[in-house]
C-alpha cells in the first residue's frame, strides 16, 4: 500500500463549478499537510499548509483534514481556468524527519 | 532574483556527458534538497542537505553527485546517465529548525538523457 495516494485524473469541470481534490493516507503519525499546484513545465508551488485536523480557508481555496478518516482534501470555489494545473498533496510527520511524502498529483482542467 | 532558481532550464545530454544542474536559494533557508520527477510518479526525494552537510540520500545511483558548497547554493553533477534518468529535477529549500515548515521549490531543470 502506498502511504499516500491520490487521483491522477484527469479532472475537467466547468468554469465556476466548485472543485473537490482528495488524498488518502495510511500514516498516521503524519501532522503537517501541504498542497501544492503545478502549472505545465513549472515546479510546484505551495498553495496551502495545515497542521494537524480542521478547516483552512485562504480566498477561494479551503483545506481539510480528517485525521480520523486518514484524508485530506481541496476545495476550489468558482474555479476559473487559470486554475488548471496539477495539484499535489504532501504531508509529513513531526519528529526531526525532512521527509515529505507526496501525491501522484491530480490533473485538473477548468473548461471555459 | 528571488525565491529558488535553477539552471539550465533544460539539458539534453547523452550517456557518455559530464553535466551539473545548480540551484540558489535567496530565502536565508538552511537547508535544500533535490528531488526527481517523472511523470505518473509521485516526487522522489534524492538528497537533503542541512546546514550544508548531507542528511539522507535517498538510495540514489552514484552516477548522480550533489554538492552544497554553501547553504545557498545546491549542485547535482551527472555523469554516464542513463535514458530512464530523463525526468524534471526540482530543487528545493526550507528552514529547519522552526515548528512548521515548508519547502519552496525552483522551477526544475527538464533533462533529456539519449
Amino acid at each position: 500500500q502506498k502511504e499516500v495516494e491520490q487521483d491522477p485524473g484527469p479532472l475537467s469541470v466547468p468554469e465556476g463549478a466548485i472543485v473537490s481534490l482528495n488524498c488518502t493516507y495510511s500514516n498516521s503519525a503524519f501532522q503537517y499537510f501541504m498542497w501544492y499546484r503545478q502549472y505545465s513545465r513549472k515546479g510546484p508551488e505551495l498553495l496551502m499548509y495545515t497542521y494537524s485536523s480542521g478547516n483552512k480557508e485562504d480566498g477561494r481555496f479551503t483545506a481539510q483534514v480528517d485525521k480520523s478518516s486518514k484524508y485530506i482534501s481541496l476545495f476550489i470555489r468558482d474555479s476559473q481556468p487559470s486554475d488548471s494545473a496539477t495539484y499535489l498533496c504532501a504531508m509529513r510527520g513531526t519528529s526531526g524527519t525532512y521527509k515529505y511524502i507526496f501525491g501522484t498529483g491530480t490533473r485538473l482542467k477548468v473548461l471555459a | 532574483e528571488t525565491g529558488v532558481t535553477q539552471t539550465p532550464r533544460h539539458l539534453v545530454m547523452g550517456m557518455t556527458n559530464k553535466k551539473s544542474l545548480k540551484c540558489e536559494q535567496h530565502l536565508g533557508h538552511n537547508a535544500m534538497y533535490w528531488y526527481k520527477q517523472s511523470a505518473k510518479k509521485p516526487l522522489e526525494l534524492m538528497f537533503v542537505y542541512n546546514f550544508k552537510e548531507q542528511t539522507e540520500n535517498n538510495s540514489v545511483p552514484s552516477r548522480f553527485s550533489p554538492e552544497c558548497p554553501n547553504s545557498s547554493h545546491l549542485f547535482l553533477h551527472l555523469h554516464t546517465l542513463q535514458p530512464e534518468d530523463s525526468a524534471l529535477y526540482l530543487c528545493a529549500s526550507s528552514q529547519e529548525g522552526q515548528p512548521d515548515y515548508e519547502q519552496y521549490f525552483g522551477p526544475g531543470t527538464r533533462l533529456t538523457v539519449t
